[in-house]
Order: structure tokens, then C-alpha cells, then sequence
């Protein structure tokens, strides 16, 4: 049982380049979110989605954007990226409602725009 | 509005000494209460929650949380500190009535001397 996997680990980008952020999960959680962590700040999140085809700005939506045409999978898009979007991001799902509602992550993606 | 507070960045305890990182809350409904870790360069790792029930909750690792609707807190014990107990706790809240989205503290660094 994988859980929640991220790719890429890493990346470096250069500023105003584009890149994809893949996430999958195998549990069959409807929900699924993604956010930022920066130092200081916890986990801000960007975008989060409630079910295959539906998605819903969160706290720091600009500059993201996201689909999820799957239901085991969630992307999250840079279009054009920007040096404040340095961060590590994580993915995570859950189920909506009932008593196993925590939420499972995945090992990040460590993101460095120069 | 939904929040949660992690009011010390940082906790210093002796191994074998008791532990708490402290969690206070504010969310409209019946909360729904999590404790997850990171280890450095990993994803956040549940630890434990509290959905309904006894105020008091065990976890992983020997940890357990305590729920005081009074004081709108959940903060985390373990009677005896382990130095691999060191790593970054978060403490979330879910509000199910309104978005169900998770809202994560900023974090506390507990770092447990040998």
C-alpha cells in the first residue's frame, strides 16, 4: 500500500518557467489537498479538491493551479514561476466524513525557483 | 473563523522527563482534532485524533492528547521523553460543518536532550 505519492522529490526552475506537481493515492479518499510549508509559517493550503472533477481555492491560491480528472490523482500547475514560490509542498487526502477523517501526506516536493 | 495555536515555536525537555506541546483551538462546530509529526526532510505522520469520546486520547508512539472543550485545548503528553521523540508536531483542527478543511498550527519544534 503506497498511500500518498508525490513526484518530483525535487526540482530547480528558473524564473517564469512552468512545471507540473503529480500526486496519487491509493486509498480511495474523495478529498485531496495540497499545500505549501515555508519556515515560521506551518502548512498554508493552495488548493484542495472534494471529489474527481471538483476543485476549490484554499488560503494562497495565486500562481496554482489544479485538476483532478481522477479521483486517485491531484496536479498541481506553476504556470509561470516565481522565487516566492520556493517552498516544500505536500499533498495529502482523506476520506470526507466518518471516523478515519485524518488526513495522510506524502514525502514532499522540495521546489527552488532561481 | 477556524484556527489553531501552537503558542511555544519551540520545546526543550531532558529524556525521561515528562513532555507537553501545547494546542489551543477556535472552530464553530464539534471539532475534530489531530496530532501529526515530522521528522526532518519527511511528510507529516499521524499520531493521533480526537473525533468524540473520551476526553482523553492515545497515539502512536507512547503519545496521548487531551481534550478540554472548557479551554478549547488538545495538547500532547508523553510521560517519558525519548531523544528520537525530537521533530517538528503539528497540531490540526477540522471543522466538518463548514468546508471540512483542515487548519494547521504553526508548528512546535520539540527537541528532547539526552
Amino acid at each position: 500500500n503506497a498511500g500518498v505519492t508525490q513526484t518530483p522529490k525535487f526540482r530547480v526552475l528558473k524564473t517564469g518557467q512552468s512545471m507540473t506537481l503529480l500526486c496519487a493515492q491509493d486509498m480511495n479518499h474523495e478529498y485531496m489537498y495540497w499545500y505549501r510549508q515555508d519556515p515560521g509559517m506551518g502548512l498554508r493550503l493552495i488548493h484542495y479538491s472534494v471529489g474527481e472533477g471538483t476543485t476549490a481555492k484554499g488560503e494562497v491560491p495565486d500562481g496554482y493551479n489544479v485538476s483532478r480528472l481522477k479521483k486517485q490523482n491531484f496536479l498541481l500547475g506553476l504556470e509561470s514561476a516565481a522565487p516566492s514560490q520556493t517552498s516544500v509542498y505536500f499533498c495529502a487526502s482523506s476520506f470526507g466524513q466518518g471516523r478515519n477523517t485524518e488526513a495522510f501526506f506524502g514525502q514532499g516536493t522540495r521546489l527552488t525557483v532561481v | 473563523a477556524q484556527s489553531v495555536a501552537q503558542p511555544e515555536d519551540q520545546v526543550n525537555v531532558a529524556e525521561g522527563n515528562p513532555l507537553t506541546v501545547k494546542c489551543t483551538y477556535s472552530v464553530s462546530g464539534n471539532p475534530y482534532l489531530f496530532w501529526y509529526v515530522q521528522y526532518p526532510n519527511r511528510g507529516l505522520q499521524f499520531l493521533l485524533k480526537y473525533i468524540t469520546g473520551d476526553n482523553l486520547v492515545k497515539g502512536s508512539y507512547g503519545f496521548e492528547a487531551e481534550f478540554n472543550k472548557s479551554q478549547t485545548s488538545f495538547h500532547l503528553q508523553k510521560p517519558s521523553a525519548l531523544v528520537s521523540d525530537s521533530a517538528l508536531y503539528f497540531c490540526a483542527v477540522r471543522d466538518v460543518n463548514t468546508g471540512n478543511q483542515f487548519y494547521f498550527g504553526t508548528g512546535t519544534s520539540l527537541t528532547v536532550i539526552p
